[in-house]
């Protein structure tokens, strides 16, 4: 079975500073990894995701997450947010080549920047 | 392009009522899954259809049940609600059964008085 666990359920930020958003999954198999935004009584939407290969991976709004294999973990970064950037982020998992590929969210991590 | 859309956006039951949400796919995507999220918390997996049939399911009571039509639409029917049914739906739809990239729609927001 997979888990995914996001550390910190809340982080804020001044706006203009880094951010780090943490995750690590526990699998037993090979995962592909996602970062997912929800703003405020919307849906979710695809920021980045790893699937192989190069183990930094670009996304939109200026995102970046870099997949760990010996410390399963996939932290997602930002070098300057924005204020635009307050939502609610959360790091998933699936199994490739699996029957089926349901997806496994954390928690979730609220990101609240501090003009 | 349209996105995922699900219907309605917001809803209001009764306990011990029934209930059918309802979702159609992204163009060209013929894989449905449904998801639950409770207030301040992580979407749940509670199933996945494709070719019209279930093919997973997350750990939901027989009381979640669904439907993939020939379109690639799909229906959730909860029924005998519980207070704690209380959530937002969303649906994500994918091509095959490989969620190399899933779109999600906007949600359904469901609450049981």
């Amino acid at each position: 079975a997979q888990s995914v666990t996001q550390l910190d359920s809340q982080v804020p930020v001044f706006e203009e500073a880094p951010v780090e958003l943490r995750c690590n999954y526990s699998s037993s198999v090979s995962v592909y990894l996602f970062w997912y935004v929800q703003y405020p009584n919307q849906g979710l939407q695809l920021l980045l995701k790893y699937l192989s290969g190069s183990t930094l991976v670009k996304g939109i709004n200026g995102f970046e997450a870099e997949f760990n294999k010996s410390q399963t973990s996939f932290h997602l970064r930002k070098p300057s947010v924005h204020i635009s950037d307050t939502a609610e982020y959360f790091c998933a998992v699936s199994v490739p080549y699996s029957s089926a590929s349901k997806i496994i969210f954390g928690s979730g991590t609220r990101l609240s920047i501090r003009p | 392009d349209a996105g995922v859309t699900q219907s309605p956006t917001h809803l209001i039951k009764t306990r011990g009522q029934q209930v059918t949400l309802r979702c159609s796919p992204k163009s060209g995507h013929d894989t449905v899954s449904w998801y639950q999220q409770a207030l301040g918390q992580g979407p749940q997996f509670i199933f996945q259809y494709y070719e019209e049939e279930e093919r997973q399911r997350g750990n939901f009571p027989d009381r979640f049940s669904g439907h993939q039509f020939p379109n690639y639409s799909s229906e959730l029917n909860v029924n005998a609600l519980l207070l704690g049914d209380s959530a937002l739906y969303l649906c994500a739809s994918s091509l095959g059964r490989q969620n190399t990239e899933a779109f999600f729609g906007q949600g359904t927001r469901l609450t049981v008085v």
